[in-house]
């Protein structure tokens, strides 16, 4: 079974461009995670979906983020414009839902570097 | 709000020999889930293992095992025989059981510990 796919790996972009990231999650799976993960640090929640709502996205910084889910399996996070501080990793995860049971598998990220 | 704390910025283990991380964590909520996440070199973060703190049992999964303290706060991954391929970042995450008014389930994490195996 395919995991959690991300593309880009890698991201070198100037500060004042937007980059966009994609996530394909595992099949099946109704709930979708992009999380940031700041260098030395642990994952922190930006948005959860389930299917294509977005029901979590307090942590998101909305003037220059957004995400969407159309069709509720792949995701696209954006930034426009990125900053210095957005340099870091973004992970994507999906589970089956939100029942206390459900793991959360997590994708392999794109490291994002902005020069 | 939900802490977690992970005091070991780095840890090192001889191959084969047996490793313990430590975690404490911080919550008013009486039942949550603790989980330890390795997260290799490749970065794809991987579930190790995971704890429902309503069971009393520690969890163990092959090599690896906890040492759930409820009442101290407390979360510790042992390592037994410790090979290269675990060398890794841990990191432990706190999900709460429910989705209490507010709150989400979504995976508080530590800074995480890394792992280097010696062989």
């Amino acid at each position: 079974e395919a995991g959690v796919v991300q593309s880009p790996r890698y991201k070198i972009i100037e500060k004042k461009q937007p980059v966009a990231f994609w996530c394909n999650p595992i099949s099946g799976h109704n709930t979708l995670y992009w999380y940031l993960q700041n260098l030395g640090q642990g994952p922190e929640l930006l948005i959860r979906y389930e299917n294509e709502e977005a029901v979590d996205d307090s942590q998101l910084p909305k003037d220059r983020f957004s995400a969407e889910r159309l069709k509720g399996v792949d995701s696209t996070l954006k930034i426009q414009p990125a900053e210095l501080g957005d340099s870091a990793v973004y992970l994507c995860a999906s589970s089956l839902g939100v029942a206390s049971t459900d793991t959360q598998y997590f994708g392999p990220g794109t490291r994002l570097t902005v020069l | 709000a939900q802490t977690v704390t992970q005091s070991q910025p780095e840890m090192s283990v001889q191959e084969a020999e047996t490793v313990t991380l430590s975690c404490t964590y911080d919550t008013s909520e009486s039942d949550y889930y603790l989980f330890w996440y390795k997260q290799p070199p490749s970065r794809q973060m991987i579930l190790v293992i995971r704890q429902e703190a309503y069971k009393q049992q520690n969890a163990t999964e092959n090599r690896f095992s906890v040492n759930f303290q409820k009442a101290a706060k407390s979360f510790s991954l042992k390592i037994s025989d410790s090979q290269l391929g675990d060398a890794a970042m841990y990191f432990c995450a706190y999900r709460s059981f429910l989705n209490y008014g507010g709150a989400t389930n979504k995976l508080i994490f530590g800074t995480g510990t890394l792992l280097a195996v010696q062989p």
